[in-house]
């Protein structure tokens, strides 16, 4: 099994739909995260935890929501999903310090017609 | 400026050629320094950190300039399976290590 696992895979959704995205991990990190790539624009970081029931903003949190109820599982959730959050989306994880580079599940692709 | 700016190639090279990358970043208290590897459609993979000293993993060598912001990634003998985007990624220090990645540099390697 893999260290980091995404579920969907893939999803397609309308408009206006609440949608959630699940992250489980097997690494015994604490640190988690939920990016967003979209073409031309790199990895975008929209939230993270440093541990269970630690939220924290990223750079590109509106529309989103996250929740981190175990160490292990973090999940993402689209309130209201409209068409620009189509967008490949990663979680990841990492060790309490330091930064020594990050653990990716297989990511989910997103698309919201 | 962006904090951390790639070459978007495409770089395409031989098979058996030497190719290099480089990667800028604007942040100068910038202190740890990474490349990863993702395969089309899929997730990036840490393939190594970059230290002051440089460092080496077979054919692929990274190094850091600090008094020129940027890091490079040298690949030696390409092979076929090398061809990936690569991005550059940088952390910052303190309490929340702020983490940035760049927009990555395609490489294909052609037979």
């Amino acid at each position: 099994d893999a260290d980091v696992t995404q579920t969907p895979r893939n999803r397609i959704t309308k408009t206006g739909k609440r949608i959630m995205l699940e992250c489980s991990q097997t690494k015994g990190h604490d640190r988690m995260y939920w990016y967003r790539q979209d073409p031309g624009l790199g990895l975008r970081l929209i939230y993270y935890s440093f541990d269970v029931k630690d939220i924290n903003k990223g750079e590109i949190s509106d529309g989103y929501s996250v929740s981190r109820q175990a160490q292990a599982k973090f999940s993402l959730s689209l309130e209201s999903a409209i068409p620009n959050q189509t967008a490949l989306y990663f979680c990841a994880t990492s060790e309490r310090t330091g930064y020594y580079g990050y653990t990716f599940g297989s990511g989910t692709r997103l698309t919201v017609v | 400026r962006k904090e951390v700016e790639q070459d978007p190639g495409p770089f395409n090279v031989p098979e058996g050629a030497t190719v290099a990358f480089n990667c800028t970043y604007s942040n100068s208290a910038s202190q740890s320094f990474f490349w990863y590897r993702q395969d089309c459609r899929k997730e990036p993979k840490l393939l190594m950190s970059v230290y002051s000293s440089g460092n080496e993993d077979g054919r692929f060598t990274a190094q850091l300039n600090r008094a020129s912001q940027y890091i490079s990634l040298l690949i030696r003998d390409s092979k076929l399976s090398d061809s990936a985007t690569y991005l550059c990624v940088v952390s910052n220090s303190g309490g929340y290590q702020k983490v940035t990645f760049g927009t990555g540099t395609k490489l294909q390697v052609i037979p």
